[in-house]
């Protein structure tokens, strides 16, 4: 099956300053990659997501690069704010949407240091 | 309001009594699946659904059953719940067209 790696664990930067967040995948099948974004004591929300088709997507601050032939996509997010910090985690999918089901890295804790 | 629920948000139990989570949305979804997080261990997924009477297993199925009768809903079963099952639990939904998983809000289970 499907095995998602996501470094590092925790980040943490200086309010406005950048944060990338790395994740390989081993199934070169997976064509779905979608990043979700978990506040403490609250449910994981879609914050933005890449088809396979397309190598980069941003949206605001918030951009993600996919590189299909190393396997791996990131997650970039410009002049942080504190709202930022949370629980962050990248997913691969071999159906668009996932819709039957999500391979999940390990998530990563990003802190935004005022 | 577009939504997925779930019932109960927090629940300890002992080990061996069987237990129900309850799922439901709104969205006339297809597709549903039941995670479960861990510390340290993200998202699992335990079982998915594509449509009525259509289950199958995800990465950590041991332990847990589903049901699919009604399309809006998507219920947990823990037949003998043990210590090890402990942990926070979501489920999802989307549609067919494969757009964006809604999480429910999550079930905090504690089995002693």
């Amino acid at each position: 099956g499907e095995n998602v790696e996501q470094h590092p664990s925790t980040l943490s930067v200086q309010e406005g300053d950048s944060a990338v967040i790395k994740c390989t995948y081993s199934d070169s099948a997976s064509n779905y990659f979608p990043w979700y974004k978990q506040e403490l004591g609250k449910r994981p929300q879609l914050i933005i997501d890449i088809r396979s088709n397309v190598g980069e997507k941003k949206d605001q601050r918030i951009a993600v690069t996919l590189n299909k032939t190393a396997k791996h996509f990131s997650l970039h997010i410009t002049e942080t704010q504190p709202e930022d910090s949370a629980v962050y985690f990248c997913a691969a999918s071999k159906s668009v949407g996932g819709a039957d089901g999500l391979t999940f890295g390990k998530g990563t804790h990003l802190i935004i240091q005022p | 309001e577009a939504q997925v629920t779930q019932n109960p948000r927090y629940l300890i139990t002992v080990t061996g009594k069987k237990l129900t989570v309850t799922c439901s949305q709104n969205m006339n979804h297809e597709y549903m699946s039941w995670y479960r997080q861990d510390p340290g261990l993200g998202l699992r997924q335990i079982y998915y659904s594509m449509n009525v009477e259509v289950t199958d297993k995800g990465d950590v199925p041991e332990g847990y059953k589903v049901s699919r009768k009604e399309k809006r809903n998507f219920p947990l079963i823990l037949e003998s719940p043990s210590p090890n099952q402990t942990s926070l639990y979501f489920c999802a939904s989307s549609n067919r067209e494969g757009y964006e998983q809604y999480f429910g809000p999550g079930t905090r289970l504690t089995v002693t």
